[in-house]
């Protein structure tokens, strides 16, 4: 059973990067797609991007330029840097697979970054 | 590229179905066989109940079926049980620009 956990600071001041960790477990990173999915509090949610266990990436247009995602293959995990934080970007931020077909089919619980001063 | 437009609510008797839509355009939806659906209860992860427009994963009861006509996909629940409120979404393939784009969702409420 594939199982993903996020981990990382709840609480990240305005300006300053977000960083999240999904550790994979029940799975080999290898060969598989892995990415990053957010919603803030009450509102849908959003694609930010994903990455191939080869280190190729895709991010969303709309945060591309602030967004890293890296995988570390020797510790199963793969990662989310997103710079220059403001409010906007409070959310539940989900690690997935992305299964075959363009699905997801499997998440993590979820871990909740609020953005404040 | 905006997201995908749902309705903001659906409603049904237990026992009776509802049918909740998702529009997009020809550059997601109707572009490509990559239609997905996600059931979301409160507090709780995404589950993945519709892929590839019409496939089901294992473990998800056939109540659930998925189709797609032209630039919008459907989501069907047959038989509609208590536990099945909550949050649906959908999301679709988008092509190179961007790869995922999510609808709006769309609360499904058992009378």
């Amino acid at each position: 059973q594939v199982q993903l956990q996020e981990s990382g600071p709840g609480l990240v001041k305005p300006s300053e990067t977000l960083s999240l960790t999904c550790t994979v477990s029940g799975d080999s990173i290898s060969p598989s797609y892995w990415g990053w999915i957010r919603q803030p509090p009450g509102k849908g949610l959003e694609w930010i991007g994903y990455i191939y266990y080869s280190g190729s990436t895709s991010y969303n247009p709309s945060l591309k330029s602030r967004v890293t995602i890296s995988v570390d293959t020797s510790k199963n995990q793969f990662s989310l840097n997103l710079r220059s934080v403001t409010a906007a970007d409070t959310a539940v931020y989900y690690c997935v697979r992305e299964g075959s077909n363009w699905s997801l089919d499997y998440w993590g619980q979820g871990t909740l970054v609020t953005v404040s001063s | 590229q905006s997201a995908l437009t749902q309705p903001p609510s659906a409603s049904g008797s237990p026992g009776q179905s509802v049918t909740i839509s998702c529009t997009g355009t020809s550059s997601d939806v109707g572009g490509y066989n990559y239609v997905s659906w996600y059931q979301q209860h409160p507090g709780k992860a995404p589950k993945l109940m519709i892929y590839a427009v019409s496939k089901r994963p294992s473990g998800v009861p056939d109540r659930f079926s998925g189709s797609k006509s032209g630039n919008t996909a459907s989501l069907t629940v047959s038989g509609l049980q208590a536990e099945d409120e909550a949050d649906y979404y959908c999301s679709s393939y988008g092509g190179s620009k961007i790869s995922r784009v999510f609808g709006t969702g769309t609360k499904v409420t058992v009378l």
